[in-house]
């Protein structure tokens, strides 16, 4: 089946950029994710790319996708310690046959910033 | 817009017994998905309703049922509850559509004892 593969942990200085890479296996996926999830809370979409773009940028943050290497990677510059988090990287497939998707997550790299 | 909100958000229960966590999505959202989240396994798919339909269905046993009603919110429940059901469940909302960005709520922390 699918799989998405994070390294668990990160830590960044503040003020520096922090790079979280995560890679998938599913070659027929559409979109891939970004979620971050702070202590006690749920997961909250970042950004997403279609499968057909290289790169995406988002103020701080940009997503580049090597769909020939299925590896995704999220950069966040000039990273501060509110960024500390979990992040998620997610891919979603094709649909099943009632059209339904699932998203099918990484186990998610946790970011620490130093001040 | 108010997001999608999750009740109750922490509760204790004991092995054996049922429960039911209840999930209303953003208003105009039809499609409500459950996630399992787990330190071990992390996030798993447990099923995805849409107008009241069951649509997909992760690898779970029997035990794990939910329901869509017509206004879209949407109910869990897990009978005979054991002890590795403690776990983080988390609905998320979406509109139909090419993106299918999810919208998740903070979650129900469930702890069996």
């Amino acid at each position: 089946g699918e799989d998405v593969e994070q390294s668990l942990f990160l830590s960044v200085r503040e003020g520096d950029s922090s790079v979280i890479n995560c890679t998938y296996t599913d070659s027929s996926s559409t979109y891939l994710y970004w979620y971050k999830q702070e202590p006690g809370a749920g997961l909250q979409l970042l950004t997403y790319i279609f499968s057909n773009m290289d790169m995406k940028q988002d103020q701080r943050l940009t997503v580049l996708l090597n769909k020939k290497d299925k590896h995704l990677s999220l950069r966040i510059a000039d990273t501060q310690t509110g960024d500390s988090a979990i992040y998620f990287c997610a891919e979603k497939g094709l649909p099943s046959g009632a059209g339904s998707y699932q998203l099918t997550f990484g186990k998610g790299t946790k970011l620490s910033v130093i001040p | 817009k108010a997001g999608v909100t999750q009740t109750p958000r922490y509760l204790i229960k004991t092995r054996g017994q049922q429960v039911t966590l209840s999930c209303s999505p953003i208003s105009g959202h039809r499609s409500v998905s459950w996630y399992q989240q787990t330190p071990g396994q992390g996030l798993q798919f447990l099923f995805e309703y849409f107008s009241e339909t069951q649509r997909n269905k992760g690898n779970f046993p029997g035990r794990f049922s939910g329901r869509q009603f017509s206004n879209s919110r949407s109910e869990m429940n897990v009978s005979t509850l054991e002890l590795g059901d403690s776990a983080l469940y988390l609905c998320a909302s979406s509109v139909t559509g090419q993106a299918n960005v999810l919208t998740f709520g903070a979650g129900s922390r469930l702890t069996v004892l």
